[in-house]
């Protein structure tokens, strides 16, 4: 059975540093495309970042050179590292498999995701 | 802001069929990018309902069915249910911003 859990949310100060981490069981990440997409409190989705497996990685103009992407083959874990945080990264963080083809890529399975609040 | 433009908000009494656009630009879905579509329950994670713009995941009914042409896709969904109600999202791929994008999200509503 496919599952992802996200966890290392929690509240933390503009300017903070938070690192998200995402359990996958039921397939390899690495062997996989993962993805980080967010939800602001009541708006829609956001996509922040796409890792591939040759290790290239991806981000959303608005957090490019503030969040890196990662993974750990052998906890067969995804990581969000999210430094200098400002109030409008508060959302709901959910990791996501990645799959794709020649014309795009969707995501088809999602963790129920983890809420950082960015306040002072 | 979102580059692909949903309705905010369609209904429809149990048994109808909605349609909910998605319109997108020559950036995206007109340059040949595929859109998916995701539901979304109140308090829950997205699921993925359409994929490659008409595809349905195992699982998923055939009550739900997904279309695309030039610059804009649909999602048709017959036979309306109490579950249904959510909120739905179309994706792509934009090369203007070099990234991957959602639509504005749509509420569906069952009378």
């Amino acid at each position: 059975e496919v599952q992802l859990v996200e966890t290392g949310g929690g509240l933390i100060q503009p300017g903070g540093s938070l690192r998200l981490s995402c359990a996958v069981s039921g397939f390899s990440v690495n062997d996989n495309y993962m993805s980080w997409v967010r939800q602001a409190p009541g708006k829609g989705l956001e996509w922040v970042s796409t890792l591939y497996t040759g290790g290239n990685t991806y981000y959303a103009g608005s957090v490019k050179g503030r969040f890196t992407i990662s993974r750990d083959n052998s906890k067969n874990t995804l990581f969000l590292q999210m430094n200098s945080l400002r109030a409008d990264d508060t959302a709901v963080y959910y990791c996501a498999r990645t799959r794709h083809g020649t014309t795009g890529m969707y995501f088809d399975y999602w963790g129920p995701g983890t809420l950082v609040t960015v306040s002072s | 802001q979102s580059v692909l433009t949903q309705p905010p908000s369609v209904s429809g009494a149990p048994g109808q069929r909605v349609i909910i656009s998605c319109t997108g630009s020559i950036s995206n879905v007109g340059a040949g990018y595929d859109i998916h579509w995701y539901q979304q329950l109140p308090g829950t994670a997205p699921k993925l309902l359409i994929y490659g713009n008409s595809n349905r995941p195992s699982g998923v009914p055939d009550r739900f069915s997904g279309s695309k042409s030039g610059t804009s896709a649909s999602l048709a969904i017959s036979g309306l249910q109490a579950e249904d109600e959510a909120d739905y999202y179309c994706q792509s791929y934009d090369t203007s911003l070099s990234g991957y994008v959602f639509g504005t999200g749509t509420k569906v509503t069952v009378l």
